[in-house]
């Protein structure tokens, strides 16, 4: 099984500063890795594919990168609505996904 | 618009059984493989069973493979989960969501149902 590990487990930022959210697989993914948003009592929302693709309608403060092991999700301006726990997910081993235990982002 | 509606689920004993079933609209449902994927309380995601549009493909997490059966009704445009011999770790939030007939990330979830096993 393909073990996701992300760091830091929680993130203190200042609204309108930029964050920087990591994903490490235990082997490569290639660029089969996506993240998703879930705010409290909500399902997961996906944020980006194919480890730097944007999902519809989402916001350019968002971008992902990385390739292989090594992965980042940046935000590059927080905004109050941002304020939630982020999951790096891989569907290299589909359907077997595996998700990083998660990254909470809030208000320094 | 896709919509996923779960249901079925509450609080049982451990041994228990129950029965999850999942209702899709908005999209042509037997085009679609299907998943189920769980969160205990204040935990991370877990992915539980896959199975595909004709039934012909299924897969299980090794926690809960012989315990739980996945299935669908695509007349009914209808998913349903089995769980059998209910442990305490079963307890969690279990979504639905759209699956793919290829490594694709998660598009569509449901909004869930809660599993409490406990005495």
């Amino acid at each position: 099984e393909i073990v996701m590990t992300q760091s830091p487990a929680t993130l203190s930022v200042s609204p309108g500063e930029r964050a920087t959210l990591s994903c490490r697989a235990s082997q490569s993914v290639s660029s089969n890795l996506a993240w998703y948003q879930q705010k409290p009592g909500q399902a997961p929302m996906l944020l980006i594919y194919g480890a730097s693709a944007r999902a519809t309608g989402l916001p350019a403060r968002f971008s992902g990168s990385g390739s292989g092991t090594e992965f980042t999700l940046t935000i590059s301006s927080l905004q109050s609505e941002d304020f939630a726990i982020y999951y790096c997910q891989q569907y290299n081993s589909w359907p077997r996904f595996t998700f990083g235990p998660g990254t909470k982002v809030d208000i320094k | 618009e896709v919509q996923l509606v779960e249901s079925g689920g509450h609080l049982v004993q451990p041994g228990g059984s129950l029965r999850l079933s999942c209702a899709a609209s908005g999209f042509t449902f037997s085009r679609f493989s299907m998943n189920w994927v769980r969160q205990a309380p204040g935990k991370g995601l877990e992915w539980v069973s896959y199975i595909s549009r004709s039934s012909s493909i299924i897969y299980y997490a090794d926690s809960v493979k012989g315990r739980f059966t996945i299935s669908r009704d695509n007349a009914k445009n209808s998913l349903y989960l089995q769980m059998n011999s209910l442990r305490a770790e079963d307890t969690a939030m279990y979504y639905c969501s759209v699956g793919s007939e290829s490594p694709s990330p998660i598009d569509y979830w449901g909004q869930g149902t809660l599993v409490t096993v406990s005495s």
